[in-house]
């Protein structure tokens, strides 16, 4: 079976400053897609960033970056300049057909 | 623009009743998906939907059951509600039929079961 662990059930961080959320993920499949969801208290389930498992290079999109390790399994997302509003719930995800999801780990930015 | 709209957005039932989640979307996807979310478990697929016509089950099917009508719907039945189906449920569609392609979601329906 498929599975993703976020072990990190809650996290703060001060804004402006650099936090990093961890995920794992279990699979035999050797392509698969990796994504980080960002839910605020509106509930709204809002992409943040994306990884192909095929591709070498880390996905970036603006403050928002992963550290990508297939071979460990470890899909992590590291948040830069950290602002009051991205203060969330944040689920890692991966998977083909079928998105499997982690927990979740719950971000609050501190002013 | 909607996007991928879910009704009714709250809904508290009797154990035993039964009732209908729907979900429409506009984005014209092929796939199609029912996850619920409750505290401390993520999100888990119910049901999902890969084109009209197709249904399969996901990791937790048991007590639902699912109709995709058309390529732009799809509900999702709980024939006898029980207290622990108690979760928000979110619809979300998908525009490829293989592995690339976020999902795109609903703003949830939160189901109360007493």
């Amino acid at each position: 079976a498929q599975t993703v662990t976020q072990s990190q059930p809650e996290m703060s961080v001060q804004e402006a400053e650099t936090v990093t959320l961890s995920c794992t993920y279990d699979t035999s499949e050797s392509n698969y897609y990796l994504f980080w969801y960002k839910q605020p208290p509106s509930r709204q389930m809002i992409l943040v960033i994306r990884q192909e498992a095929y591709k070498q290079q880390n996905a970036t999109e603006n403050r928002f970056s992963v550290n990508f390790q297939k071979a460990a399994k470890s899909f992590s997302l590291k948040i830069s300049d950290s602002q009051l509003g991205d203060t969330a719930m944040y689920f890692c995800a991966f998977g083909g057909n079928k998105l499997v999801f982690g927990a979740g780990t719950i971000l609050r930015v501190k002013s | 623009n909607a996007g991928v709209t879910q009704t009714p957005k709250f809904q508290v039932l009797k154990t035993g009743q039964s009732m209908t989640l729907q979900c429409a979307q506009d984005m014209n996807h092929n796939s199609m998906y029912w996850y619920r979310q409750d505290p401390g478990m993520g999100l888990r697929l119910i049901y999902y939907s890969a084109s009209e016509g197709t249904t399969d089950k996901g990791e937790v099917p048991n007590g639902y059951n699912v109709s995709r009508l058309n390529k732009r719907e799809f509900s999702l039945r709980l024939e006898s509600a029980a207290p622990s189906q108690t979760s928000v449920y979110f619809c979300a569609t998908r525009r490829d039929r293989g592995i690339t392609g976020e999902l795109f979601f609903g703003e949830g329906s939160r189901l109360t079961v007493l």
